[in-house]
C-alpha cells in the first residue's frame, strides 16, 4: 500500500521568506496527488491535485508543487508567504479510491 | 451550495457509552470516508464507503463500526467508547477518484 512522509513537522518562517514543504510517497506506476491545508479551527481544504500532465501544478493562493516521479516527491512551494497561511498541511496519495495522508507539516509565519 | 456537515461539533462522553457521530453530504457522492485525526499521526482512515450497503475498515477500524442505508449518511458508531478514542473526527465525501471533500470536523472527548 501506498504511504506518505513528511519531514518537516514544524516550520517557522518570517512574512515574505519562501516557503518549500517536503512530501515523498512510496512507490511509483500512476499517482494521484494533493496538498491539503487546515487553517486554525477549520477543516481541511484543498490547496493542489496532481493527477498528469504538467508537473508543476498551480494552486490557490500562490501555492504550486512540482512533481518529481524519479524522487517519488511532491513538494509544495510558496515564493512569498504571509501571515495568513499559518495553518497545517497535509500531503496525500490517493490509493484506489482512499487518501493515504502524511502526518501534516504545521507552518507558522510571523509578522 | 453542496456542502458536507457533522454533527455534533462537540461532544463529551463517558468511557463505555455508545456515542454516535453523524456526517450528512448533499454533493449525492457515492464514495464517503471517516478520518480521525491526531497530533503526529496526522489523518487515519477509519472507515469508508463506496455506496450504498457497502462498508470497508480503515487503518484503524477497531472499535468503530459505520452503515450505509442512504446516499447521503455515514453515521459513525463507537461501540463502547474508551480514552484512546478522544480525538477529532472528519467526515469526506468524493465522486470517484476525485478530491475529497472535508466536513468541519466534531471533536470527541471520553473521560
Amino acid at each position: 500500500a501506498q504511504s506518505v512522509s513528511q519531514h518537516n513537522h514544524h516550520v517557522i518562517l518570517s512574512e515574505a521568506a519562501s516557503l518549500e514543504l517536503g512530501c515523498n510517497y512510496s512507490y511509483g506506476g500512476t499517482v494521484n496527488l494533493f496538498w491539503y491545508v487546515q487553517y486554525p479551527g477549520q477543516h481541511l481544504q484543498l490547496l493542489l491535485k496532481y493527477f498528469s500532465g504538467d508537473p508543476l501544478v498551480k494552486g490557490i493562493k500562490g501555492f504550486e508543487a512540482e512533481f518529481i516521479k524519479s524522487k517519488f516527491s511532491f513538494n509544495l512551494r510558496k515564493p512569498s508567504v504571509q501571515w495568513s497561511d499559518t495553518a497545517e498541511y497535509f500531503c496525500a496519495v490517493k490509493d484506489t479510491d482512499k487518501l493515504i495522508f502524511g502526518t501534516g507539516t504545521r507552518l507558522q509565519v510571523f509578522p | 451550495d453542496a456542502e458536507i456537515t457533522q454533527s455534533p461539533r462537540h461532544k463529551i462522553t463517558e468511557t463505555g457509552r455508545q456515542v454516535t457521530l453523524a456526517c450528512h453530504q448533499t454533493w449525492n457522492h457515492n464514495n464517503m470516508f471517516w478520518y480521525r485525526q491526531d497530533l503526529g499521526h496526522g489523518l487515519r482512515l477509519i472507515h469508508y464507503s463506496y455506496g450504498v450497503q457497502d462498508t470497508n475498515k480503515g487503518e484503524v477500524s477497531d472499535g468503530y463500526s459505520v452503515s450505509r442505508s442512504n446516499t447521503e449518511d455515514l453515521p459513525l458508531t463507537l461501540e463502547s467508547a474508551a480514552s484512546s478514542q478522544t480525538s477529532v473526527y472528519f467526515c469526506a465525501s468524493s465522486s470517484g477518484p476525485d478530491t475529497q471533500y472535508f466536513g468541519p470536523g466534531t471533536r470527541l472527548t471520553v473521560l
